[in-house]
């Protein structure tokens, strides 16, 4: 049974950083792609970042690009999003995905999410 | 970046109707397409993929079509359980999702 895990979610204050991971289990995890997908409350899906699991490829949305970072570390089944000068349109529950492939970017598996809070 | 538009954004309808909703990409992205049922408090839950493959244990009221940049997500006939938010997700250049179609009860 696959299962994701997400956590590092919590308070931040504006301009501060925080590290998300997302546990993987159930599936060869290097072989995967994982993706980040956002969810602001009472608001809908922005896709986020995405990692590929062939050549370890990284994506990003226009409105984390320079600011965000995704990385893997495949020895541990474990995905991570460096979050780095937060602002309040970053709250969200942050859901990590599992890519329905090497190359694929289609989130096949959820997690639960984690949420992020950026306040004063 | 590729933007998706949904339509409606909202939808009321009854136990039995056939709805369907629209997404359009703001340019081609072949059949990479995906969707995706929400309901509250829960992570989205994959309904087709490829533009029209159903996803294993998807009841077979959910179809989907299209390629290019237009495409059809429907339901035959709604059941009680159907009543979600519904998303596309473009996978062909990175990725992007639509902004929702709330289907509510009539």
């Amino acid at each position: 049974e696959v299962q994701l895990l997400e956590s590092g979610g919590g308070l931040v204050q504006p301009g501060g950083s925080l590290r998300l991971s997302c546990t993987a289990s159930g599936f060869t995890f290097s072989s995967s792609a994982m993706t980040w997908v956002r969810q602001a409350p009472g608001k809908g899906l922005e896709w986020v970042s995405g990692i590929l699991g062939s050549d370890g490829g990284t994506y990003y949305a226009d409105s984390v690009k320079g600011r965000f970072t995704i990385s893997r570390d495949d020895s541990k089944d474990t995905l991570f999003l460096q979050m780095n000068s937060l602002g309040a349109e970053d709250t969200a529950l942050y859901y990590c995905a599992k890519g329905a492939g090497s190359r694929s970017l289609r989130a096949e598996y959820w997690g639960q999410g984690t949420l992020v809070t950026v306040s004063s | 970046d590729i933007q998706m538009t949904q339509s409606p954004s909202s939808l009321s309808a009854s136990v039995g109707d056939r709805v369907t909703i629209t997404c359009r990409a703001s340019q081609s992205i072949s059949s990479w397409l995906a969707w995706y049922q929400q309901k509250p408090g829960k992570a989205p839950k994959g309904l087709i993929y490829q533009a029209s493959k159903l996803e294993s244990g998807v009841p077979s009221r959910f179809s989907g079509s299209g390629s290019g940049t237009e495409f059809t997500l429907t339901i035959s006939s709604l059941q009680p359980d159907d009543f979600a938010t519904y998303y596309c997700q473009q996978y062909n250049s990175y990725s992007s999702f639509g902004q929702g179609t709330k289907l509510e009860i009539k």
